[in-house]
């Protein structure tokens, strides 16, 4: 497809699990973001890939969220031993990362831990 | 200090009126601006670019002040449909590549 395509759309799990959210950028896109949103809050900044270099990891809020992405392709963050605070929105974008280049996001992973 | 902040609102604006919010930001270096739109459990969209020299698409206004390091959104003739959240995004830039920071977002209700 032509946009950011992310999966699952909706995840249930138990406290405890882990999970694993997938996110396709849009093609030829070096620059890729993952956020999070809780009902009524604004974004949170969890992780930036550009290109090869090392990822900006100044936003992921514990040592059980990690992220990767291979090259300039699909992404995956994954969350460890989660908790009920980890439910949210996860959203992911990608952009050119150019100058005057906005990002683009995909439509979500509505994360519920129960 | 955040990097970008807005005013959160809620802006309530009767139908056909004219509302502006503003949104400031800290990295005078920021080169890239733009406003998105959120509407209620969506992902952002891109509403619009902001250039240099203020730019126009239909009813909505952008400017940019670079000597007061802020950005402003005017809607005129606001619609029922123009009821969201706008997100101010600003870049910051890393060795030549640009990381884009969104701001919490000032929400904007439209009453009939």
């Amino acid at each position: 497809g032509a946009g950011v395509s992310q999966s699952p759309s909706n995840k249930v799990t138990e406290k405890g699990k882990d999970v694993e959210l997938r996110c396709d950028p849009i093609s030829g896109h070096t620059a890729l973001y993952w956020y999070r949103q809780s009902l009524g809050q604004g974004l949170e900044f969890l992780i930036y890939f550009q290109g090869n270099s090392a990822p900006d990891k100044s936003g992921l809020p514990s040592d059980r969220f990690s992220a990767e992405r291979t090259g300039e392709s699909v992404s995956t963050l994954t969350i460890q031993r989660t908790q009920q605070e980890d439910s949210a929105v996860y959203l992911c974008a990608s952009s050119s990362g150019r100058v005057n280049q906005p990002q683009h996001f995909g439509d979500g992973t509505r994360l519920s831990i129960l | 200090r955040k990097e970008v902040e807005q005013d959160p609102g809620p802006f309530n604006v009767p139908e056909g009126a004219t509302v502006a919010f503003n949104c400031t930001y800290s990295n005078s270096a920021s080169q890239s601006f733009f406003w998105y739109r959120q509407d209620c459990r969506k992902e952002p969209k891109l509403l619009m670019s902001v250039y240099s020299s203020g730019n126009e698409d239909g009813r909505f206004t952008a400017q940019l002040n670079r000597a007061s390091q802020y950005i402003s959104l005017l809607i005129r003739d606001s619609k029922l449909s123009d009821s969201a959240t706008y997100l101010c995004v600003v870049n910051s830039w890393r060795g030549g590549w640009g990381k884009l920071q969104f701001g919490a977002g000032t929400q904007v209700v439209v009453t009939p």
